[in-house]
């Protein structure tokens, strides 16, 4: 079974600057995707960014860009020029095409500080 | 384009009484998934659909939790009888393509619950 691990809980950045959340995942499989979520307190989960793992090309949306490394099992979300709006929790979640459902990790609640 | 639509958005209920959220995925879009977020963890997936058929539905406490996805279209998720720790976020969730992950996954604004 494959698993997706977020060791921040929370963290805090300044506005307008630069944070980055770790994620880890383990699986045996080739073919998967990677995703980044934000929840903000109203609770509906936004796709903020995707990866797919057979592309070695780091995956960009604007202020949001991704560290993968498929070696290491690791999958890092950079936030440049933070905004207040950036404040939620945000998830990293694994999907595989076996399965063909999402694995969520437990979470990185982010706070952006005026 | 509308979303995926959930109600209710919130419900109280005492413990041992019966529940039923109910999802109305976009149009279209052939896999539909329920989800089970507790406060503080992130979501756990609960059954998942493909058109009416069930996909998955290995996480679901199949003695209290039920759900049904006539003509694939619409979902309902029912609870009987819930426990205090069925208080969660119930997300549903749906996609394009059957067993694609390079479709998104779009999901509602979910149904909160709370066993008293």
């Amino acid at each position: 079974a494959q698993t997706v691990t977020q060791s921040q809980p929370e963290m805090s950045v300044q506005e307008a600057e630069t944070v980055t959340l770790s994620c880890t995942y383990d699986t045996s499989e080739n073919n998967y995707y990677l995703f980044w979520y934000k929840q903000p307190p109203s609770r509906q989960m936004i796709l903020v960014i995707r990866q797919e793992a057979y592309k070695q090309q780091n995956a960009t949306e604007n202020r949001f860009s991704v560290n993968f490394q498929k070696a290491a099992k690791s999958f890092s979300l950079k936030i440049s020029d933070s905004q207040l709006g950036d404040t939620a929790m945000y998830f990293c979640a694994f999907y595989d095409t076996g399965r063909r459902a999402l694995t969520f990790g437990s979470g990185t609640r982010l706070q952006v500080q005026p | 384009e509308a979303g995926v639509a959930q109600s209710p958005r919130y419900k109280i209920i005492e413990k041992r009484q019966s529940v039923a959220f109910w999802c109305n995925p976009i149009s279209g879009h052939a896999t539909l998934y329920w989800y089970q977020q507790i406060l503080g963890q992130g979501p756990k997936l609960l059954i998942q659909f493909q058109n009416n058929g069930v996909v998955d539905d290995s996480q679901l406490p199949k003695d209290r939790f039920s759900a049904e996805r006539l003509k694939g279209v619409d979902s309902t998720l029912k609870i009987q009888p819930a426990k205090l720790e069925d208080s969660a976020v119930y997300l549903c969730a749906s996609s394009l393509m059957v067993g694609s992950g390079g479709n998104t996954i779009y999901f509602g604004e979910g149904s909160w619950l709370t066993v008293v």
